[in-house]
């Protein structure tokens, strides 16, 4: 079975200031790896995703992630936050084969201070 | 990207009554869609994969007779909640995978939040 830890609930930080979100996952096969935003009252938006490849992946607004496959982890920065970058953040895997199905992690809030 | 639709986005219903929501997939063809329920500060409970032209696959403990799922063409799946009562409330999210897409990413329609008083 696949599951997916957000230690963090909430992560506070001052405007402009660099951000990690952290995001392990367990799973006994090999995972494809997701990070969507959510903003109040509405979907998950995809921010990133890492299928293959390099490592490092570059999602939109300026976020980006690393695979870790040692220390089984995702963790999501960004080197300076904007006040609307205050959201809901998912770190999610599934199975590269199979049905699609989606695991959650319980959602980290980052809130941006002015 | 694509984009997946949600109607409504807000609904409040008394108790007893059912509610529908719909999801469509505006520009591309979807076989297979999600739906999840959200708990206040919570994160997604997937609650069953809906296929078109096929019955839906609920998750371990979701009520099928409760939550009817219906995925009648291949741009729209809808979720009946039947006899909603208060507890029913929740937020409501589809998601749909684009057909002809390889990269596995679902995309998600903007939420429907149920009401039930």
């Amino acid at each position: 079975a696949q599951s997916v830890t957000q230690l963090d609930s909430q992560v506070p930080v001052f405007e402009e200031a660099p951000v990690e979100l952290r995001c392990n996952y367990s799973s006994s096969v090999s995972v494809y790896l997701f990070w969507y935003v959510q903003y109040p009252n509405q979907g998950l938006q995809l921010l990133l995703k890492y299928l293959s490849g390099s490592t490092l992946v570059k999602g939109i607004n300026g976020f980006e992630a690393e695979f870790n496959k040692s220390q089984t982890s995702f963790h999501l920065r960004k080197p300076s936050v904007h006040i609307s970058d205050t959201a809901e953040y998912f770190c999610a895997v599934r199975s590269p084969s199979g049905t699609y199905k989606y695991i959650f992690g319980t959602g980290t809030r980052l809130k941006v201070l002015a | 990207g694509a984009v997946v639709s949600q109607h409504p986005s807000r609904v409040i219903c008394k108790s007893g009554t059912s509610v529908k929501i719909e999801c469509r997939s505006l520009d591309f063809q979807a076989t297979t869609m999600f739906w999840y329920r959200q708990f206040p500060k919570k994160s997604l409970m997937l609650m069953a994969t809906s296929n078109e032209g096929s019955k839906a696959t609920y998750e371990q403990g979701v009520e099928k007779d409760k939550f009817l799922i219906n995925h009648a063409s291949l741009t729209l799946s809808t979720l009946t909640v039947t006899s909603a009562h208060p507890e029913d409330s929740s937020f409501y999210i589809c998601s749909a995978r684009d057909l002809g897409g390889g990269t596995g990413e679902l995309f998600f329609g903007e939420g429907s939040r149920l009401t039930v008083l």
